[in-house]
């Protein structure tokens, strides 16, 4: 079935540096993409998302990129701070015939060195 | 805030009790999500409702029940469950469930099955 991978289960940064995560997805039909973040104790929010018509969108300090050729989605969190130590997830979504789902990565996560 | 809101935060029971779970959310969505978030897993989906109608039972066992009286709240009733099913339970909204928006999470409950 289809499957949405991390490269890397874990990532150290330093404070200021910037971070950038990486996803591999395998569904070339998937047209939307989002990075989740998942404090301790907290549910999964919404960072960013950027539709397969798009190959960058950027918001406040974060950046996504897509390149639907090697079906790679990557998070580049600029100046990173101690609040963004988290576990970051990717998701592509699906669509059957009942609806859109959405299909997560593991995660990786995030820690930010002081 | 997260808009989507978890009741219990955490339970702890037997393997013959039975309990709910208890999902509430106030952002005018249409679409509801019950995720299963296990160690080291990707979140898997559990159940979908859409204007209160199920249309995903992702092959989740019958000791797990969903129930979804509106489109403001949504239950996850369980009963004679298994250590396996120890786990963060997820619960989501979206605006409906076949567009391209994000997924809004509560903040879980943590179940533990003794």
């Amino acid at each position: 079935g289809e499957s949405v991978g991390l490269h890397l289960p874990t990532l150290s940064v330093q404070e200021g540096d910037n971070s950038i995560i990486n996803c591999a997805y395998s569904n070339s039909a998937s047209d939307y993409f989002i990075w989740y973040k998942q404090e301790s104790g907290k549910g999964p929010q919404f960072i960013i998302d950027i539709r397969s018509n798009m190959d960058k969108r950027q918001g406040q300090r974060v950046t996504v990129l897509l390149n639907k050729t090697v079906k790679h989605l990557s998070l580049q969190i600029a100046a990173t701070q101690p609040g963004d130590s988290a576990v970051y997830f990717c998701a592509e979504t699906l669509r059957d015939n009942y609806g859109q789902n959405f299909v997560f990565g593991p995660g990786t996560r995030l820690s930010v060195l002081p | 805030e997260t808009g989507v809101t978890q009741t219990p935060r955490h339970l702890v029971m037997g393997m013959t009790n039975k309990k709910s779970l208890k999902c509430e959310q106030h952002l005018g969505h249409n679409a509801m999500y019950w995720y299963k978030q296990s160690a080291k897993k990707p979140l898997e989906l559990m159940f979908v409702y859409s204007l209160e109608e199920r249309v995903e039972n992702n092959s989740v066992p019958s000791r797990f029940s969903p129930e979804c009286p509106n489109s403001s709240h949504l239950f996850l009733h369980l009963h004679t469950l298994q250590p396996e099913d120890s786990a963060l339970y997820l619960c989501a909204s979206a605006y409906d469930s076949n567009s391209n928006q994000p997924q809004h999470f509560g903040d879980g409950t943590r179940l533990s099955i003794l």
